[in-house]
């Protein structure tokens, strides 16, 4: 499958704590991105990292990138009630150059 | 600028019938993706539209239809609903002058359940 595979799938943290998830593919990594969506809701894009990157940050997001892992890793610090949601990691690899979405971490942030 | 919209937001069908989505682009972009997600498999993509032509296309049975119109809205049908159907259907665009690399917007999904 092309999908991406998300680690953990569900991260129970408490407020000012960090949270990492990961993700990986078995195809290229091209334009990886990270998404939010809050329950039932759209999904807004939250960073990209190009291929030739290894690290970039916005805000309190930081996301690493390994290539010859296929990998990715998106940390959120000093979380918020706020950032309760489920986080998606997407791809533009594969054969048909379409965004192929990980299956996503549930994160839910205790006040 | 307005964000993408998708209408209706949440509907009820019964197996056999058939629906219809629209999604309507920010405007200036003229790629509209359309993905299906559900609690067992997730973010599937169905198709991708750029200029009116259906530039790519997903694992879905050929109920599964769509079209984009001049103006880039974008509709897409699913005919002879199954009980499997019941998903959150999302609308994303892009500028999408080539293939897309970059970021998608989202619309909130119209939400369907079959019964």
């Amino acid at each position: 499958s092309q999908q991406g595979e998300e680690d953990p799938q569900a991260l129970s943290i408490q407020e000012g704590e960090n949270a990492t998830m990961n993700c990986s593919y078995k195809t290229s990594i091209n334009n990886l991105q990270w998404y939010r969506q809050n329950s039932g809701r759209g999904l807004v894009h939250l960073i990209l990292i190009r291929s030739n990157e290894r690290e970039k940050h916005s805000g309190r997001l930081r996301v690493t990138l390994d290539t010859s892992k296929k990998s990715s890793s998106l940390l959120i610090t000093a979380s918020r009630a706020a950032d309760t949601a489920s986080y998606f990691c997407a791809n533009y690899g594969g054969s048909q150059g379409n965004l192929i979405f990980g299956k996503g971490t549930k994160l839910s942030v205790k006040p | 600028k307005a964000g993408v919209t998708q209408t209706p937001r949440y509907l009820i069908k019964t197996r056999g019938q058939q629906v219809t989505l629209s999604c309507s682009p920010i405007s200036g972009h003229r790629s509209v993706s359309w993905y299906q997600q559900t609690p067992g498999q997730g973010l599937q993509f169905l198709f991708e539209y750029f200029s009116e032509t259906q530039r790519n296309k997903g694992n879905f049975p050929g109920r599964f239809s769509g079209r984009q119109f001049s103006n880039s809205r974008s509709e897409m049908n699913v005919s002879t609903l199954e009980l499997g159907d019941s998903a959150l259907y999302l609308c994303a665009s892009s500028l999408g002058q080539g293939r897309p690399t970059g970021e998608l917007f989202f619309g909130e999904g119209s939400r369907l359940t079959v019964l």
